[in-house]
């Protein structure tokens, strides 16, 4: 298996929803990542998760609350959302360490609308 | 902190040659990676260079020069499937990927 799966596809909720977005891989890779990426911009890091802990936090607002139950999966929790936080949510793993051709594979993304 | 720069757009002809440049400023760099993204889509990996030089993988060839800080990707035997955004990413030491701010390409006929 070389992919990794992100639920659902498409989400829409209002600002007083509570919502999860989910992300599955079984490639064996430690490191997961959240990215959020705006229209016509590039991924820009939310979180890093290795081994399962959180490593890295981009200062993201507390209205996003990651959650790593496994090494297979990757879940973000969304309450209180605005409109501007609108965008592709994408979800990567790698190895801990990055070497050679590995690189990063990421999911097809979670289409949010804020409403 | 790390800095990348890439052009916003490029329009390139079906059957051309199109190179995408990228430079980028960073320490402790640790690889250069150049991502393809079809419109509402993954990043799908293209290359990664670590070394100076020429990585060829068939129609798409990277190449490095860690002295200056350059990369680019060369398209050949342009199709029109190949219009999307090319994103070039760089790794400082073990720290997550930094992704410049993405090329569109458009393959005209």
């Amino acid at each position: 298996d070389t992919e990794v799966t992100q639920t659902p596809k498409h989400l829409v909720m209002g600002m007083t929803n509570k919502k999860s977005l989910k992300c599955e891989q079984h490639m064996g890779h430690r490191a997961m990542y959240w990215y959020k990426q705006k229209a016509k911009k590039p991924p820009e890091l939310m979180f890093v998760y290795s081994y399962e802990k959180l490593s890295i936090n981009e200062s993201v607002p507390s209205r996003f609350s990651p959650e790593c139950p496994n090494s297979s999966l990757l879940n973000l929790h969304l309450h209180a959302l605005q409109p501007e936080d609108s965008a592709l949510y994408l979800c990567a793993s790698s190895q801990v360490r990055v070497t050679g051709v590995e690189g990063y594979t990421f999911g097809s993304g979670t289409r949010l609308t804020v409403v | 902190g790390q800095n990348i720069d890439q052009p916003t757009e490029m329009t390139a002809t079906e059957g051309a040659i199109v190179q995408i440049n990228c430079t980028y400023q960073t320490s402790g760099f640790n690889g250069l990676f150049w991502y393809q993204q079809h419109a509402g889509e993954a990043p799908t990996f293209l290359s990664y260079n670590v070394l100076d030089g020429l990585e060829e993988k068939g129609r798409f060839s990277s190449f490095l020069s860690r002295s200056k800080g350059y990369s680019y990707l060369l398209l050949k035997e342009l199709q029109m499937k190949d219009s999307a955004s090319y994103l070039c990413a760089a790794r400082s030491g073990n720290t997550p990927l930094v992704f410049g701010k993405g090329t569109r390409l458009s393959v005209i006929a």
